[in-house]
C-alpha cells in the first residue's frame, strides 16, 4: 500500500531533550515536506527536499533540523525542544517539484513539550 | 508577500444542498498552482483537487468543483450535494516557486447537518 509513515504518532517531552520524528514514503517520491499544524493557523511549512541531499527551508525552520541521506526518508530533528513546539506535526511527500503534484501526508505526530 | 486566505472559521450546510467554501490568494508568480485537501476528525489529510494558474477550465472531481477566478485571485472549493461524511476542515494550500515551497490557509470547518 503507497503511504507515509510518522512515528511516533504521539510523543510527550521536556524541554531541552532531544528528539527525532522520523517520516519515511514509499512510493519514490522526490519532493518531501515538513509541516507544523496549529489551531487558527493552518498548516506552516518547516523544511522541504527536492531529492537526496537537497533541502531547504520553510516558513518556520527555525528550532529544527532535518536530513535527507535516502530517498524514503525524511527525519524531523528538534535538538532542544520548547513549549512552543508543542504542535500537531505531518509529513508529506509528492512525485516532484512541477507544479501540479498533489502531496501525500503522513498521519501527523502530535508533540507535547512540557 | 504570498498569502492564502480563507475567512470561514466554520459553515453549516443542510445535508444534499450546494457549500461554497471561500479561499482568497495574493502571489506575483506568474505560474502557480491551488489545492484543496480535506482533513476529517480522524485527522489525516486528504487531497481533494488542483487547479493551475493557466489552465483554462475550472477544476472538477466528482462532486467537487473548483470556481477560480484569477482577476480576482480567488479559488473557492463548492461541493455539491453535501453528505454527512463531508463534515471535516478544508484547507486551501498554493504551491509556489516552482511548486518548492506550500503555504496553506487557515482552514474553513464545515458542518452538515441532517
Amino acid at each position: 500500500e503507497a503511504q507515509v509513515t510518522q512515528n511516533p504518532r504521539y510523543l510527550i517531552t521536556v524541554t531541552g531533550k532531544k528528539l527525532t520524528v522520523t517520516c519515511s514514503q514509499n512510493m519514490n517520491h522526490e519532493y518531501m515536506s515538513w509541516y507544523r499544524q496549529d489551531p487558527g493557523l493552518g498548516l506552516r511549512q518547516i523544511y522541504y527536499s527536492m531529492n537526496v541531499e537537497v533541502t531547504d527551508k520553510g516558513d518556520v525552520p527555525e528550532g529544527y533540523k532535518v536530513s535527507r541521506k535516502e530517498k524514503r526518508n525524511f527525519p524531523l530533528i528538534l535538538e532542544s525542544p520548547s513549549p512552543n513546539q508543542t504542535s500537531l506535526y505531518f509529513c508529506a511527500s509528492s512525485w516532484g517539484t512541477s507544479l501540479g503534484n498533489e502531496q501525500f501526508f503522513g498521519p501527523g505526530t502530535r508533540l507535547t513539550v512540557l | 508577500a504570498q498569502k492564502i486566505t480563507q475567512t470561514q472559521p466554520g459553515m453549516f450546510v443542510q445535508e444534499k444542498e450546494a457549500v461554497t467554501l471561500d479561499c482568497t490568494y495574493d502571489t506575483s508568480d506568474p505560474s502557480y498552482g491551488l489545492f484543496w485537501y480535506k482533513q476529517p476528525s480522524s485527522g489525516e489529510m486528504i487531497f481533494l483537487i488542483y487547479q493551475g494558474s493557466y489552465d483554462q477550465q475550472n477544476a472538477t472531481e466528482g462532486r467537487y468543483s473548483l470556481n477560480f477566478q484569477k482577476a480576482r485571485k480567488s479559488a473557492n472549493l463548492v461541493i455539491s450535494a453535501s453528505q454527512l461524511g463531508d463534515s471535516a476542515m478544508y484547507f486551501c494550500a498554493m504551491d509556489r516557486g516552482g511548486g518548492f515551497k506550500t503555504i496553506f490557509g487557515a482552514g474553513t470547518r464545515l458542518f452538515v447537518k441532517a
